[in-house]
């Protein structure tokens, strides 16, 4: 099963409001990371947060981390139509897997449209 | 910037066809990934290798097979196309030891 999951599915605003979209997974994790889908293309990285740590920011976005919650929230502040894409959570387990690689899960993302 | 190409943007195969999807990359990572991405079942993986020959099974490997003969090149190989492998294939990389991966533009695969 899918270990992150986003809320809400899609999310419809106008340009210069705030977007939040949150994401809630199973299991305990090393890090939580951010993507971002524009519409037909690959993912692009966002953001890395770690387990221990509660909120970390990169330009307009900023997320945070409750691991007691099981959940993280991305905040995008005075978005832009190019803001436009979806957005995917990934979370990667606390077991070590052969060759040094942690599988990261990916939830199923969540649709933002900025409207200009 | 790392660089992540694949083969072709959108591909259509009929039913039975051998398919091989090439995925390169140019910044020498060792973990290389395959995903496919269905609308509301998110991105899942297929396979991904850490080192040259070297392969593990992701979440759905049924129906596929990989090759990583060299260090930038991974290729996914479905060996008698089927229309549920429709679909959108993305092909990633990271280094070892990293969380972050860097993806490639995607291949929509269409099988009739």
């Amino acid at each position: 099963s899918q270990q992150g999951e986003e809320d809400p599915q899609a999310l419809s605003i106008q340009e210069g409001e705030n977007a939040t979209m949150n994401c809630s997974y199973k299991t305990s994790i090393n890090n939580l990371q951010w993507y971002r889908q524009n519409s037909g293309r690959g993912l692009v990285h966002l953001i890395l947060i770690r387990s221990n740590e509660r909120e970390k920011h990169s330009g307009r976005l900023r997320v945070t981390l409750d691991t007691s919650k099981k959940s993280s929230s991305l905040l995008i502040t005075a978005s832009r139509a190019a803001d436009t894409a979806s957005y995917f959570c990934a979370t990667d387990a606390s077991y070590l897997r052969p060759g040094g690689y942690q599988k990261v899960t990916f939830g199923t993302g969540t649709k933002l449209q900025v409207i200009p | 910037d790392v660089k992540v190409t694949q083969s072709s943007r959108y591909l259509v195969k009929r039913t039975g066809e051998k398919v091989f999807l090439e995925c390169v990359q140019d910044m020498d990572h060792e973990n290389m990934f395959w995903y496919r991405q269905d609308p509301g079942l998110g991105l899942r993986l297929i396979y991904f290798s850490y080192d040259v020959k070297m392969k593990e099974k992701g979440d759905i490997p049924e129906g596929y097979s990989v090759s990583r003969e060299k260090k930038e090149r991974f290729s996914l190989i479905l060996e008698s196309a089927s229309t549920n492998q429709t679909s959108m294939y993305l092909c990633a990389t990271a280094l070892a030891d990293s969380y972050e991966q860097y993806f490639g533009p995607g291949t929509r695969l269409t099988v009739t």
